[in-house]
């Protein structure tokens, strides 16, 4: 069974500073997707980011950006220049590349934004 | 709707009722799944469709636990006999065709289920 791992339960930052958010997993699968997901008080989880395995190269979507090493199966958050708008829980995930699979979560890290 | 909906958005029960839980996903997506989410803890898959065949239930944690989608767009999620321990946030996510490559899933805002 795939399992995802966040050690890092909180994390906080200054607002415009640079934080990363610690992801590990583990597979047996060679092709697969990696996920991170934010998820703001009010509940509604909302995707950031995502990675295909098959990628050598690391997603990026503006200020968000990743930094995934397949061997060491590990799949870490960068976020940039962070805003207040940032603060929220972040879950990693992993799922199957059969097509639509059920997510794997982590536990999850509490960002906090300090002005 | 633009998004994925769900209803009640929160739900208090006794020891021992039936509760049901609605997901009304985004128009004309194929996938819908559910997951239970207990406090301070990630997500957990509960139970995957596609249309209205289920394809996938080996999240449900037992067989008080019944999940359906009749004509392949609202689903409902059954729980009977309810316990305290299945008191959790039930979250429905829905994905489209094309996501079948990608798998990007979109959620709802959860239905909040407390038993007393």
């Amino acid at each position: 069974a795939q399992t995802v791992t966040q050690s890092q339960p909180e994390m906080s930052v200054q607002e415009a500073e640079t934080v990363t958010l610690s992801c590990t997993y583990d597979t047996s699968e060679s092709d697969y997707y990696l996920f991170w997901y934010k998820q703001p008080p009010s509940r509604q989880m909302i995707l950031v980011i995502r990675q295909e395995a098959y990628k050598q190269q690391n997603a990026t979507e503006n200020r968000f950006s990743v930094n995934f090493q397949k061997a060491a199966k590990s799949f870490s958050l960068k976020i940039s220049d962070s805003q207040l708008g940032d603060a929220a829980m972040y879950f990693c995930a992993y799922s199957g590349g059969g097509g639509a699979d059920g997510l794997t979560f982590g536990k999850g890290t509490h960002l906090i934004i300090q002005p | 709707g633009a998004g994925v909906s769900q209803s009640p958005r929160y739900k208090v029960a006794k020891r021992g009722q039936d509760v049901a839980l609605r997901c009304d996903p985004i128009s004309g997506h194929v996938s819908l799944f559910w997951y239970q989410q207990a406090l301070g803890q990630g997500p957990e898959f509960l139970t995957y469709f596609q249309n209205e065949a289920q394809l996938d239930k080996s999240g449900l944690p037992s067989d008080r636990f019944f999940a359906e989608r009749p004509e392949g767009s609202v689903s409902t999620l059954k729980i009977q006999r309810t316990q305290q321990e299945d008191s959790a946030v039930y979250l429905c996510a829905s994905s489209s065709q094309e996501s079948l490559f990608n798998n990007e899933q979109f959620f709802g805002p959860g239905t909040r289920l407390t038993v007393l």
